[in-house]
């Protein structure tokens, strides 16, 4: 079983969809969980940062954190065409340098149809 | 504030050969690591350096190796270049200042290396 999973995709939507991302991971070890944005030929871009459970927003982004299910979400509302990429969660141990170590799940490519 | 730099953009290699990747980390930040992305993989730590020293490596073979200098600049090298080493490098640094935002990681733009 690999430490992160997450459908690639690819996932299709029209503009001003609410798109929903998810991983699952198996390590009860992380505690950091983060989503990139990876367009093409680019190195990925951090979109949010969040630790242990909970939600958190910012702008048309909501991350969300369940480490009971160990289960992580990212929302998008009111997608646009500039949104089409892929996007990679990524999470992390607490402490003794592991913090610095990212797990990635493979990445779900998204595409925003006009 | 200038993001994570790295050299060289592009690179096509020769099997048997060796290359050097350059990184220059986000100015203040202490810890540097490195990253292999393929499309078969995805994106696999390679290493993280931290005040020079090696803090975590991951699952790749010696060929593989980095350091960092005082200045906090890292390098990255690939001796005997295998064709299925061709790949995004990518490098990341982050402040480690200890607080829970310090452990944000950022990217620079990586390395298309290429072994023909």
């Amino acid at each position: 079983q690999k430490e992160v999973e997450q459908d690639p995709g690819p996932l299709s939507v029209p503009e001003g969809a609410i798109v929903s991302l998810n991983c699952t991971y198996s390590n009860s070890a992380f505690q950091y969980f983060m989503w990139y944005r990876q367009y093409s030929r680019k190195g990925p871009e951090l979109l949010m940062y969040t630790y242990s459970s909970g939600n958190k927003e910012d702008g048309r982004f909501t991350a969300q954190v369940d480490k009971s299910s160990k289960y992580i979400s990212l929302f998008i509302r009111d997608s646009q065409p500039s949104d089409s990429a892929t996007y990679l969660c990524a999470m992390s141990g607490r402490s003794g340098g592991s913090n610095y170590k990212l797990t990635f799940g493979k990445g779900t490519l998204l595409t925003v149809n006009p | 504030k200038a993001g994570v730099t790295q050299t060289p953009r592009y690179l096509i290699k020769t099997r048997g050969q060796q290359v050097t990747l350059s990184c220059s980390p986000i100015s203040g930040h202490r810890s540097v690591s490195w990253y292999q992305q393929t499309p078969g993989q995805g994106l696999q730590f390679l290493f993280e350096y931290f005040s020079e020293t090696q803090r975590n490596k991951g699952n790749f073979p010696g060929r593989f190796s980095g350091r960092q200098f005082s200045n906090s600049r890292s390098e990255m090298n690939v001796s005997t270049l295998e064709l299925g080493d061709s790949a995004l490098y990518l490098c990341a640094s982050s402040s480690a200042s200890g607080s829970s935002s310090g452990n944000t990681i950022y990217f620079g733009e990586g390395s298309w290396l290429t072994v023909v």
